[in-house]
């Protein structure tokens, strides 16, 4: 159980088009789902903290208009970065958590996306 | 204060051998602390984790030991194989939800 997907698993695009990236939990609703991005041998960065049908939360220094985040549905959220650059060119993971009765959820994490612009 | 602090950057040991990987902290709201296996162009995979309340912890191979009064909790690998060559991310959590990541630990198992 807890499975997370991620679609695509890699995407190569040009500069100054945008990306969807989809992250579906597929055996559980997800109440929160996160963005994170990891730059080569780097940690993982929060991007983004998403709740259905809410707007979603952009850690600091994250543009929101570059890096849309629709949470659409317990299952589904995408992020779409908009006008791409080679800057943005990452492995984008998102995650997806259920309360788990205590104190904390737990997160679990899609397989991950990597984006190379041209 | 967010940070958790990880080391080393990276480790080589021989089959069979102990890895023992590193991390501090300093935010003492932090109240869970998992650690995660990477491999490469795959996200992170929970391995083990631990709560404040508890100074030790196993499962398999894994191991948690966790220091509270010295704000550390470390990750030992018993009888290490080539298989768990991995970089591995230690985290903790404030609040309800958010992690914070260490700055991970690529570990090499010699054959």
């Amino acid at each position: 159980g807890a499975v997370v997907s991620q679609h695509p698993s890699r995407v190569i695009c040009k500069s100054g088009t945008s990306v969807k990236i989809e992250c579906r939990s597929l055996d559980f609703q997800a109440t929160t789902m996160f963005w994170y991005r990891q730059f080569p041998k780097q940690s993982l960065m929060l991007m983004a903290t998403s709740n259905e049908g809410s707007k979603a939360t952009y850690e600091q220094g994250v543009e929101k208009d570059k890096f849309l985040i629709n949470h659409a549905s317990l299952t589904l959220s995408t992020l779409t970065v908009t006008s791409a650059h080679p800057e943005d060119s990452s492995f984008y993971i998102c995650s997806a958590s259920i309360p788990s009765g205590g104190i904390y959820n737990e997160q679990f994490f899609g397989p991950g996306t990597r984006l190379t612009v041209l | 204060q967010q940070q958790v602090k990880q080391s080393p950057q990276s480790l080589i040991v021989q089959k069979g051998g102990i890895s023992i990987i590193n991390c501090a902290y300093e935010n003492t709201a932090f109240d869970y602390f998992p650690w995660y296996q990477q491999f490469p162009g795959k996200g992170p995979a929970l391995l083990i984790a631990i709560r404040p309340d508890v100074s030790e912890k196993k499962e398999g191979r894994f191991t948690i030991s966790f220091n509270k009064s010295a704000k550390q909790f470390s990750l030992h690998i018993m009888d290490s194989q080539p298989g768990d060559s991995a970089t591995y991310f230690c985290a903790a959590i404030v609040g309800t939800y958010k992690y914070i990541f260490g700055t991970g630990t690529r570990l090499k198992v010699l054959a």
